[in-house]
């Protein structure tokens, strides 16, 4: 069965530091991968996705993801984090079901950026 | 002008009683989904409309009952609410393209259910 994986539940960075979020889909044909951020109290915005060609994929607020077919990982980087990016991080593959499509999520991963 | 809008953002209600979540998309799009996140953070869909019609129901008890009156609408009712209905839902829409797992989907703010 499809699934996503992000084995970090909960993250700290210092603002001003990198950020690696993992992300590992487990999904047998091409995957389309997605990156959806979720601030306090918000609905999901699209941070980034990759469906194929390039596998260094750039999203919005400086953010980019990694597609690595070897390792079946997506991972969400950023090389200077905000305090403003402190949010929950959803990694998500999409699927086709019927005549429509659908988002499979991952468990979240909750940032928090020190001063 | 918000794309996908849900009402009421919170909602708090007694065990039993029965409430409904509006939600409604400005973009055009033909797709509409609820999704309910639970107290853990986790994502789960729920329902899928097209063009007014049920296409995913994944394993809801049938006190859940979706409505689309049009494209731009798609409301959930809840009969006799239990505890574990607690959780926040998600609308989203979506265009559908010739792939639909490429499908982008717009969330909206999300109502956040309280069982009593």
């Amino acid at each position: 069965a499809q699934s996503v994986t992000q084995p970090d539940i909960h993250i700290t960075v210092s603002e001003g530091a990198s950020l690696e979020l993992r992300c590992n889909y487990s999904y047998g044909a091409t995957p389309y991968l997605f990156w959806y951020v979720q601030s306090p109290g918000q609905g999901l915005q699209l941070l980034l996705k990759y469906f194929s060609g390039d596998t260094l994929v750039q999203g919005i607020k400086g953010f980019e993801a990694e597609f690595k077919r070897s390792q079946s990982s997506f991972n969400l980087r950023k090389p200077s984090v905000h305090w403003s990016d402190a949010a929950e991080y959803f990694c998500a593959v999409g699927l086709a079901s019927g005549n429509t499509g659908k988002l499979i999520f991952g468990q979240g991963t909750t940032l928090q950026v020190k001063p | 002008d918000t794309a996908v809008s849900q009402t009421p953002k919170y909602l708090v209600t007694q065990m039993g009683n029965d409430k409904s979540i509006k939600c409604e998309q400005n973009l055009g799009h033909d797709t509409m989904y609820w999704y309910k996140q639970d107290s853990k953070k986790f994502l789960k869909i729920m329902f899928s409309y097209n063009n007014k019609e049920l296409i995913i129901n994944e394993t809801v008890p049938n006190r859940f009952s979706p409505k689309s009156p049009d494209k731009a609408h798609l409301n959930l009712h809840i009969n006799s609410l239990e505890l574990g209905d607690s959780a926040v839902y998600f609308c989203a829409s979506s265009q559908a393209g010739a792939t639909l797992a490429k499908n982008i989907q717009y969330f909206g703010a999300g109502t956040r259910l309280s069982v009593l």
